[in-house]
């Protein structure tokens, strides 16, 4: 079973307004995912990072979102204006390395954009 | 980029049977292909899945083959129970660039008693 862990567990926010969400990936996982899960069950990569340094991330995500994993803290992502279209579940998930390992997915945060 | 394509929208089989979900790649540099199993309301669990370096795996009742040369990959899944029943999700990522998981549309899988 994942041990990751995300909070919180749902959120809700109007137009314009900021919505935050963490992360903590499982213990020595240094590999951590974002991702985006859409009322249509389409995923989108959102952002990597490996121990504290972004490995990739997409355009969406440099321009709205911001995200970071620093050292001893909780993984983070926000959004800094939230969008009727940004409403998903945002799923984090961590892994030993990249590649060929496995990745174990977070409950989940489901952002509800009003 | 890469597209994983999941051809099963919907399945239905008997409780006991088996039941097979076909996904297929189109980046023949991908090698890494795992499954997840999504029940309503919850996150994405991990099944099982199958690197580019072998061409079946088992674990209990999982079966997973994987053919290069077509670029397919499938999940059987032996001995069905009702508890099976959700979605299956199939995933494929390569071992250089982001590591992402570019995941196919979902399978709901529906074991009648």
């Amino acid at each position: 079973n994942s041990k990751v862990i995300q909070t919180p567990r749902y959120l809700v926010k109007g137009q314009g307004q900021k919505a935050k969400m963490r992360c903590i990936p499982e213990k020595g996982h240094p590999v951590v995912f974002w991702y985006q899960q859409n009322k249509n069950n389409e995923f989108k990569f959102l952002i990597n990072f490996q121990n504290q340094e972004v490995l990739q991330q997409i355009d969406m995500t440099e321009k709205r979102f911001s995200a970071e994993c620093p050292s001893n803290s909780p993984c983070s992502l926000e959004i800094q204006s939230s969008e009727a279209g940004d409403s998903a579940l945002y799923l984090c998930a961590s892994s030993l390395s990249g590649g060929n390992y496995e990745q174990y997915f977070g409950p989940g945060t489901r952002l509800t954009v009003l | 980029g890469e597209k994983v394509e999941q051809h099963e929208s919907t399945l239905s089989v008997r409780e006991g049977d088996s039941a097979v979900i076909n996904c297929t790649y189109t980046d023949t540099a991908s090698s890494y292909f795992p499954w997840y199993k999504q029940e309503a309301g919850k996150s994405l669990h991990f099944v099982i899945d199958i690197r580019s370096n072998v061409d079946r795996k088992q674990s209990q009742r999982l079966i997973v083959l994987l053919d290069k040369k077509a670029k397919r990959f499938s999940l059987h899944i032996t001995a069905t129970q009702p508890e099976d029943s959700a979605i299956y999700f199939c995933a494929a990522s390569m071992t250089s660039g982001s590591w992402q998981l570019i995941f196919g549309s979902g399978t709901q899988l529906t074991v009648m008693p």
